[in-house]
């Protein structure tokens, strides 16, 4: 079974950019969550979406926004890119939704975001 | 404010020695806690959970301890391996419709 795959692995913006990430759960994974890691905050929460409606969404600013399609793949976008905005951007997929941690998450290697 | 404290950046250990790895946390709803392995270039993998009604879970060479008192957990590896060499990130979560929430991560390095 494919694991997680996300595109692509490595980008480069500048400033005031945008910017697309794509996410491809595991076949059959209908929840798809996404996370920050820098080295100064560890991993943070962005959101989760299940049945293509996000159920959940991290303290991140409306700059981060998601979605998911009927297939389960899920995109995010981070408008207006900021020097801060650099790090790994990391896709998470379960079968179902998360439910305090107890559902496990299969993590895909990340997207590496530098903005210039 | 940082809900789940891993306090050591980094940690070096022998090869065939303990490696403990800490974990704090401040909010006591939480009550499932998790540690994930991650290595470069790739996404955290699952190693060892743990309940609140438990103050220990064993698998192999990982026991993960948590003092719900002390709102304090660790990760033991007995005995430790080159292969272990990578960081530990810490997460946990509430009851319900919550996200996990994760410490900063311990890089571990397990020198031959």
């Amino acid at each position: 079974k494919a694991g997680v795959t996300q595109t692509p692995r490595y980008l480069i913006k500048t400033r005031g950019q945008q910017v697309t990430l794509s996410c491809s759960p595991i076949s059959g994974h209908r929840s798809v969550s996404w996370y920050q890691q820098t080295p100064g905050q560890g991993l943070q929460f962005l959101f989760e979406y299940f049945s293509e409606t996000q159920r959940n969404k991290g303290n991140f600013p409306g700059r981060f926004s998601g979605r998911q399609f009927s297939n389960s793949r899920s995109e995010m976008n981070v408008s207006t890119l900021e020097l801060g905005d650099s790090a790994l951007y990391l896709c998470a997929s379960s079968l179902v939704p998360l439910a305090g941690g107890i559902n496990e998450q299969f993590f895909g290697p990340g997207t590496r975001l530098t903005v210039l | 404010d940082q809900q789940v404290k891993q306090n050591s950046p980094s940690l070096s250990v022998q090869e065939g020695r303990i490696s403990i790895l800490n974990c704090d946390y401040t909010n006591s709803m939480f009550d499932y806690f998790l540690w994930y392995k991650k290595y470069p270039a790739e996404g955290p993998t699952f190693l060892i959970s743990i309940s609140s009604i438990k103050d220990k879970n064993e698998d192999g060479r990982f026991t993960v301890f948590l003092n719900k008192s002390a709102k304090h957990l660790s990760l033991h590896i007995v005995p430790s391996q080159p292969g272990d060499s990578a960081v530990y990130f810490c997460a946990a979560s509430a009851p319900g419709n919550t996200p996990l929430v994760f410490g900063k991560g311990t890089r571990l390095s397990v020198i031959a």
